[in-house]
C-alpha cells in the first residue's frame, strides 16, 4: 500500500480536461515539492511535472501540476489519444526510512 | 543522455545479482544516480540513491541491509550489488539520472528485469 494515495484510474474523452489527484499526509506532500511521472506501458517513466507545478521543458502546456495542503493534483487538458498512460506522483517522505515515496499510480483511458 | 542497464536474468531465491548502468551523453560525476524498480503489473518503488561523490548513500526499508549501490565515475558505471534476493525483488530495475533535489529523476535508462525464482 502506497504512502501517496491516487485513484487507480481516470478517464476522459478528447479534448476533455481530465484531473488526478494524489493524497498524502503532513510528512511528504505537505512539506515537499510533488512530481509527476507518466508512463506508458512497457516504456521507462518520464518526468513532467517538477516542484510541484513546472513543466518539465518540451513538456506541452496542456499539462499543469498543483498542490495544497496534504494533496497535489495533476491536470491534463485538451486530452489527446497520445495522453494514454499510467501517472505517478512522487515526493520525499520526512518520517519513513525510504527517501522518496511514489503514489500507486493511475491509469488514464482515452475513450 | 544515455543510460543503460545490464546484467538482470533469473536467479534463485538467496542467490546474488550485480546491475550495472551505464552512463554517456553527461558529466556522470556531477550527477546524483537512483535506482527504481518496477514489479510486473505494478507501480515504481524507489530502491536507492548515491550522491555524485558517494558521500550520501541512501537506502529503502526494503532492502537495506541486502543491496549495495556503488559508482565508478572513472568509467561512468552505476552499480547496484543485490544480495540474498527474494520473490519480491523480482521487477524491472531502472537507473536514473538526478535532475535536482528527489525525486527528480530526469533521466531514465530502459530497465533491466530480475526475476527471483526457484
Amino acid at each position: 500500500q502506497s504512502v501517496l494515495t491516487q485513484p487507480p484510474s481516470a478517464s476522459g474523452t478528447p479534448g476533455q480536461r481530465v484531473t488526478i489527484s494524489c493524497t498524502g499526509s503532513s510528512s511528504n506532500i505537505a512539506s515537499n515539492y510533488v512530481y509527476w511521472y507518466q508512463q506508458v506501458p512497457g516504456t521507462a517513466p518520464r518526468l513532467l511535472i517538477l516542484r510541484n507545478d513546472e513543466r518539465l521543458s518540451g513538456v506541452p502546456d496542456r499539462f499543469s501540476g498543483s498542490k495544497s495542503g496534504t494533496s497535489a493534483s495533476l491536470a491534463i487538458s485538451g486530452l489527446r489519444s497520445e495522453d494514454e498512460a499510467i501517472y505517478y506522483c512522487a515526493t520525499r517522505d520526512d518520517n519513513l526510512s525510504d527517501l522518496v515515496v511514489f503514489g500507486g499510480g493511475t491509469k488514464l483511458t482515452v475513450l | 543522455v544515455k543510460l543503460v542497464e545490464s546484467g538482470g536474468g533469473q536467479v534463485k531465491p538467496g542467490e546474488s545479482l550485480r546491475l550495472s548502468c551505464a552512463a554517456s551523453g553527461f558529466t556522470f560525476s556531477t550527477y546524483d544516480m537512483s535506482w527504481v524498480r518496477q514489479a510486473p503489473g505494478k507501480g515504481l518503488e524507489w530502491v536507492s540513491s548515491i550522491s555524485s561523490g558517494s558521500h550520501y548513500i541512501y537506502y529503502a526499508g526494503s532492502v537495506r541491509g541486502r543491496f549495495t549501490i556503488s559508482r565508478d565515475n572513472a568509467n561512468n558505471v552505476l552499480h547496484l550489488q543485490m544480495n540474498s534476493l527474494r520473490a519480491d525483488d523480482t521487477a524491472v530495475y531502472y537507473c536514473a539520472r538526478a535532475g535536482g533535489d528527489y525525486p527528480d529523476f530526469r533521466s531514465w535508462g530502459q530497465g533491466a528485469l530480475v526475476t527471483v525464482s526457484s
